[in-house]
């Protein structure tokens, strides 16, 4: 069946250092591919997304690139902030044959950035 | 304008008993989602609704969960006979329209703590 698997956390960072969280899936068909953030006290909120093979989805500094050929959709930035430290969440939503559109997430990632 | 909002934002109840979690979608968004979040986890879906028809209800875990959404809006999870291990944050999300690679919306989520 469809399945994430994220890096385990929690990842601590300092101010301005580069961040990459792993994220690699399993799926049937041709899945999208997302990243949500969940800030402290707050709900889940769309990051990113991506639809199609070598896409490259991008906001806030952040960003991923559909990988096909390694099944991986790695969240990096190159100067994370303080007001980043939140979870992380990769998901997959399989456009095959049911095309409910349910998502299917990855365990998340907690992030800490430092000063 | 509105988000999604979620009534209970707590909900405490003993084991055995029956409980209601409701979901207000954004306006004129016929796509509506369950998942179910426990700690250190990413969420898991439940059920999908597409007007008032539940679509996809493979992620319920068993008969004791039930969910309606009567006029296409408002949705309303049940649990019967609540057991310790229903214990988590239950989230709600909804979408614009038919099921598309796009965003869904997530509520804030009812937390559900069963003594």
């Amino acid at each position: 069946g469809n399945s994430v698997t994220q890096m385990e956390g929690p990842v601590t960072l300092s101010e301005e250092a580069f961040l990459t969280i792993n994220c690699t899936y399993t799926a049937t068909g041709y899945p999208s591919l997302f990243w949500y953030v969940q800030y402290p006290g707050e709900g889940l909120q769309l990051l990113l997304k991506a639809t199609k093979a070598d896409d490259k989805g991008s906001n806030k500094g952040f960003e991923a690139t559909y990988r096909k050929e390694t099944t991986s959709f790695h969240l990096e930035k190159g100067s994370v902030q303080v007001s980043d430290s939140a979870v992380y969440f990769c998901a997959l939503s399989d456009r095959g044959s049911s095309n409910t559109g349910k998502l299917i997430f990855g365990q998340g990632t907690t992030l800490q950035v430092k000063p | 304008g509105a988000g999604v909002s979620q009534t209970p934002s707590n909900k405490v109840t003993e084991k055995g008993k029956y409980v209601e979690l409701r979901c207000d979608p954004i306006s004129g968004h016929t796509a509506l989602y369950w998942y179910r979040q426990s700690l250190g986890q990413g969420p898991e879906f439940l059920i999908y609704f597409q007007g008032t028809g539940a679509a996809d209800d493979s992620g319920l875990p068993n008969d004791r969960f039930f969910a309606v959404r009567p006029e296409g809006s408002v949705s309303t999870l049940k649990i019967q006979r609540t057991e310790r291990g229903d214990s988590a944050v239950y989230l709600c999300a909804s979408s614009p329209g038919q099921p598309s690679p796009g965003e869904q919306f997530f509520g804030p989520g009812t937390r559900l703590t069963v003594l």
